[in-house]
Protein backbone atom coordinates (compact mmCIF):
# COMPACT_ATOMS: atom_id res chain seq x y z
CA UNK A 1 0.00 0.00 0.00
CA UNK A 2 1.88 3.02 -1.38
CA UNK A 3 1.02 5.73 1.17
CA UNK A 4 3.14 8.50 -0.93
CA UNK A 5 2.49 8.23 -4.26
CA UNK A 6 3.94 10.26 -7.84
CA UNK A 7 1.26 9.09 -10.31
CA UNK A 8 3.64 10.95 -13.58
CA UNK A 9 6.92 8.61 -13.96
CA UNK A 10 7.78 11.18 -16.34
CA UNK A 11 7.59 14.94 -17.35
CA UNK A 12 9.24 17.11 -19.96
CA UNK A 13 9.87 20.98 -19.85
CA UNK A 14 10.74 23.38 -22.21
CA UNK A 15 13.13 25.47 -20.77
CA UNK A 16 12.51 28.64 -18.98
CA UNK A 17 9.25 27.32 -18.29
CA UNK A 18 7.72 26.11 -15.20
CA UNK A 19 7.92 22.70 -13.81
CA UNK A 20 5.12 21.83 -11.68
CA UNK A 21 5.70 17.94 -10.20
CA UNK A 22 2.80 16.27 -8.39
CA UNK A 23 2.87 14.42 -5.18
CA UNK A 24 -0.67 12.49 -3.19
CA UNK A 25 -0.23 10.78 -0.06
CA UNK A 26 -2.57 9.36 2.23
CA UNK A 27 -1.74 9.50 5.78
CA UNK A 28 -2.43 12.72 8.04
CA UNK A 29 -0.04 11.44 10.51
CA UNK A 30 2.91 12.83 8.44
CA UNK A 31 4.72 15.71 10.09
CA UNK A 32 6.84 17.14 6.90
CA UNK A 33 7.17 16.76 3.68
CA UNK A 34 10.26 16.71 1.53
CA UNK A 35 11.29 16.92 -1.95
CA UNK A 36 14.81 15.00 -3.45
CA UNK A 37 16.54 15.48 -6.44
CA UNK A 38 18.52 12.31 -8.05
CA UNK A 39 21.46 12.04 -10.50
CA UNK A 40 22.11 9.02 -12.57
CA UNK A 41 24.53 7.20 -10.61
CA UNK A 42 24.38 8.86 -7.41
CA UNK A 43 22.44 9.49 -4.34
CA UNK A 44 19.53 11.55 -3.19
CA UNK A 45 20.02 14.53 -2.78
CA UNK A 46 17.74 17.01 -0.58
CA UNK A 47 15.99 20.11 -2.01
CA UNK A 48 13.11 21.71 0.21
CA UNK A 49 10.79 20.90 2.49
CA UNK A 50 7.35 21.75 3.88
CA UNK A 51 6.11 21.28 7.53
CA UNK A 52 2.64 19.88 7.81
CA UNK A 53 1.18 23.51 9.37
CA UNK A 54 2.38 25.34 6.57
CA UNK A 55 0.90 25.66 3.25
CA UNK A 56 4.33 27.26 0.76
CA UNK A 57 7.68 27.50 1.49
CA UNK A 58 9.74 28.84 -1.04
CA UNK A 59 13.36 29.01 -1.85
CA UNK A 60 14.63 30.55 -4.90
CA UNK A 61 13.36 28.95 -7.95
CA UNK A 62 12.04 25.70 -6.09
CA UNK A 63 8.84 26.51 -4.25
CA UNK A 64 6.23 23.55 -2.79
CA UNK A 65 3.01 23.93 -1.82
CA UNK A 66 0.97 21.50 0.46
CA UNK A 67 -2.78 21.51 0.57
CA UNK A 68 -3.70 18.87 3.61
CA UNK A 69 -7.04 18.98 2.91
CA UNK A 70 -6.46 17.50 -0.39
CA UNK A 71 -3.63 15.31 0.93
CA UNK A 72 -1.47 16.62 -1.90
CA UNK A 73 1.59 18.62 -2.43
CA UNK A 74 3.35 20.11 -5.29
CA UNK A 75 6.41 21.02 -6.34
CA UNK A 76 7.36 24.03 -8.72
CA UNK A 77 10.30 24.66 -10.84
CA UNK A 78 10.70 28.49 -12.30
CA UNK A 79 12.29 28.96 -14.24
CA UNK A 80 13.09 25.53 -15.50
CA UNK A 81 16.89 24.49 -16.38
CA UNK A 82 18.89 21.77 -18.32
CA UNK A 83 20.44 20.98 -14.81
CA UNK A 84 17.19 20.64 -13.39
CA UNK A 85 16.66 17.41 -15.10
CA UNK A 86 16.57 14.30 -12.82
CA UNK A 87 14.47 12.19 -10.82
CA UNK A 88 12.24 13.97 -8.19
CA UNK A 89 11.32 11.86 -5.14
CA UNK A 90 8.66 13.31 -3.04
CA UNK A 91 8.91 11.95 0.61
CA UNK A 92 7.16 11.87 3.96
CA UNK A 93 8.20 11.69 7.47
CA UNK A 94 5.96 10.08 10.41
CA UNK A 95 7.01 11.17 14.07
CA UNK A 96 10.12 9.51 14.84
CA UNK A 97 11.76 10.41 11.46
CA UNK A 98 11.32 7.80 9.23
CA UNK A 99 10.96 8.65 5.48
CA UNK A 100 8.42 6.98 3.19
CA UNK A 101 9.54 8.05 -0.58
CA UNK A 102 6.96 8.13 -3.54
CA UNK A 103 8.32 6.55 -6.76
CA UNK A 104 9.71 9.39 -8.49
CA UNK A 105 8.92 11.68 -11.34
CA UNK A 106 11.84 11.49 -13.91
CA UNK A 107 11.97 15.56 -15.00
CA UNK A 108 13.25 15.95 -18.64
CA UNK A 109 13.98 20.12 -19.31
CA UNK A 110 15.26 20.58 -22.80
CA UNK A 111 16.82 23.56 -24.20
CA UNK B 1 35.42 15.07 2.32
CA UNK B 2 32.18 15.06 4.91
CA UNK B 3 29.87 12.89 4.21
CA UNK B 4 28.81 9.37 3.28
CA UNK B 5 30.93 6.62 1.53
CA UNK B 6 29.18 3.38 0.62
CA UNK B 7 31.09 0.06 -0.80
CA UNK B 8 31.26 -1.41 -3.27
CA UNK B 9 30.15 0.41 -5.73
CA UNK B 10 28.42 -2.16 -7.68
CA UNK B 11 28.87 -6.09 -6.92
CA UNK B 12 28.06 -9.44 -8.56
CA UNK B 13 27.07 -12.09 -6.75
CA UNK B 14 25.57 -15.38 -7.07
CA UNK B 15 22.58 -16.64 -5.15
CA UNK B 16 23.13 -18.00 -1.91
CA UNK B 17 26.62 -16.55 -1.03
CA UNK B 18 26.37 -13.95 1.69
CA UNK B 19 27.66 -10.48 1.08
CA UNK B 20 27.59 -7.17 3.53
CA UNK B 21 27.38 -3.51 1.90
CA UNK B 22 29.68 -1.30 3.89
CA UNK B 23 28.56 2.35 5.02
CA UNK B 24 30.50 4.83 6.63
CA UNK B 25 29.70 8.44 7.74
CA UNK B 26 32.00 11.14 9.16
CA UNK B 27 28.96 13.87 10.35
CA UNK B 28 28.33 12.17 13.77
CA UNK B 29 25.40 11.54 12.85
CA UNK B 30 23.25 9.75 15.40
CA UNK B 31 20.62 8.11 12.71
CA UNK B 32 21.53 5.85 10.13
CA UNK B 33 19.12 4.30 7.36
CA UNK B 34 19.48 1.31 4.55
CA UNK B 35 17.24 1.66 1.31
CA UNK B 36 16.70 -0.03 -1.84
CA UNK B 37 15.50 1.61 -4.70
CA UNK B 38 13.58 -0.10 -7.68
CA UNK B 39 12.43 1.32 -10.34
CA UNK B 40 8.27 1.90 -9.83
CA UNK B 41 8.85 2.03 -6.04
CA UNK B 42 11.15 4.64 -5.24
CA UNK B 43 13.28 3.59 -2.24
CA UNK B 44 12.02 1.55 0.14
CA UNK B 45 13.36 1.73 4.03
CA UNK B 46 15.27 -1.88 4.82
CA UNK B 47 16.66 -1.08 8.68
CA UNK B 48 17.39 1.63 10.58
CA UNK B 49 19.49 2.93 13.57
CA UNK B 50 18.34 5.65 15.57
CA UNK B 51 21.38 5.64 17.64
CA UNK B 52 24.66 3.71 18.39
CA UNK B 53 23.67 0.05 19.79
CA UNK B 54 19.81 0.06 18.39
CA UNK B 55 18.85 -1.00 15.37
CA UNK B 56 14.75 -1.22 13.95
CA UNK B 57 12.74 -2.89 10.96
CA UNK B 58 12.17 -1.09 8.09
CA UNK B 59 9.40 -1.28 5.43
CA UNK B 60 11.08 -4.86 3.96
CA UNK B 61 13.67 -6.48 6.16
CA UNK B 62 13.63 -9.87 5.27
CA UNK B 63 16.63 -11.36 4.34
CA UNK B 64 18.50 -8.50 5.43
CA UNK B 65 20.93 -7.63 9.02
CA UNK B 66 22.23 -4.95 10.59
CA UNK B 67 24.46 -3.43 13.25
CA UNK B 68 25.50 -0.18 14.81
CA UNK B 69 28.77 -1.14 16.75
CA UNK B 70 29.62 2.55 16.70
CA UNK B 71 28.77 5.95 15.02
CA UNK B 72 30.12 6.31 11.52
CA UNK B 73 29.36 2.57 10.56
CA UNK B 74 26.12 0.91 9.31
CA UNK B 75 27.00 -2.50 7.74
CA UNK B 76 24.22 -4.15 5.70
CA UNK B 77 24.00 -7.98 5.26
CA UNK B 78 22.79 -10.26 3.20
CA UNK B 79 23.13 -13.54 4.77
CA UNK B 80 22.11 -15.77 1.81
CA UNK B 81 21.27 -14.01 -1.48
CA UNK B 82 18.48 -14.17 -3.36
CA UNK B 83 17.56 -12.76 -7.34
CA UNK B 84 15.02 -10.87 -5.71
CA UNK B 85 17.81 -9.06 -4.08
CA UNK B 86 18.63 -7.34 -7.03
CA UNK B 87 18.62 -3.58 -6.45
CA UNK B 88 20.33 -0.41 -5.98
CA UNK B 89 21.34 0.03 -2.27
CA UNK B 90 21.47 3.28 -0.77
CA UNK B 91 22.92 4.22 2.78
CA UNK B 92 21.77 7.56 4.35
CA UNK B 93 22.00 9.69 7.62
CA UNK B 94 20.53 12.31 9.39
CA UNK B 95 21.45 14.73 12.48
CA UNK B 96 18.37 13.17 14.79
CA UNK B 97 15.98 10.60 14.14
CA UNK B 98 13.49 12.70 15.90
CA UNK B 99 11.84 14.63 13.18
CA UNK B 100 11.45 18.50 13.48
CA UNK B 101 14.02 20.33 11.79
CA UNK B 102 16.79 17.73 11.82
CA UNK B 103 14.54 15.37 9.57
CA UNK B 104 16.97 16.10 6.38
CA UNK B 105 18.65 12.52 5.63
CA UNK B 106 22.01 13.16 3.57
CA UNK B 107 22.66 9.86 1.15
CA UNK B 108 25.50 8.11 -0.09
CA UNK B 109 26.27 7.29 -4.06
CA UNK B 110 24.69 3.91 -3.46
CA UNK B 111 25.62 0.33 -4.55
CA UNK B 112 24.97 -1.47 -7.44
CA UNK B 113 23.94 -5.20 -6.48
CA UNK B 114 22.77 -8.14 -8.81
CA UNK B 115 22.18 -11.35 -7.55
CA UNK B 116 22.78 -14.09 -10.53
Amino acid sequence: DQQVKQNSPSLSVQEGRISILNCDYTNSMFDYFLWYKKYPAEGPTFLISISSIKDKNEDGRFTVFLNKSAKHLSLHIVPSQPGDSAVYFCAATLPGGKLIFGQGTELSVKP
Amino acid sequence: IAGITQAPTSQILAAGRRMTLRCTQDMRHNAMYWYRQDLGLGLRLIHYSNTAGTTGKGEVPDGYSVSRANTDDFPLTLASAVPSQTSVYFCASSASPAGGDNYEQYFGPGTRLTVT
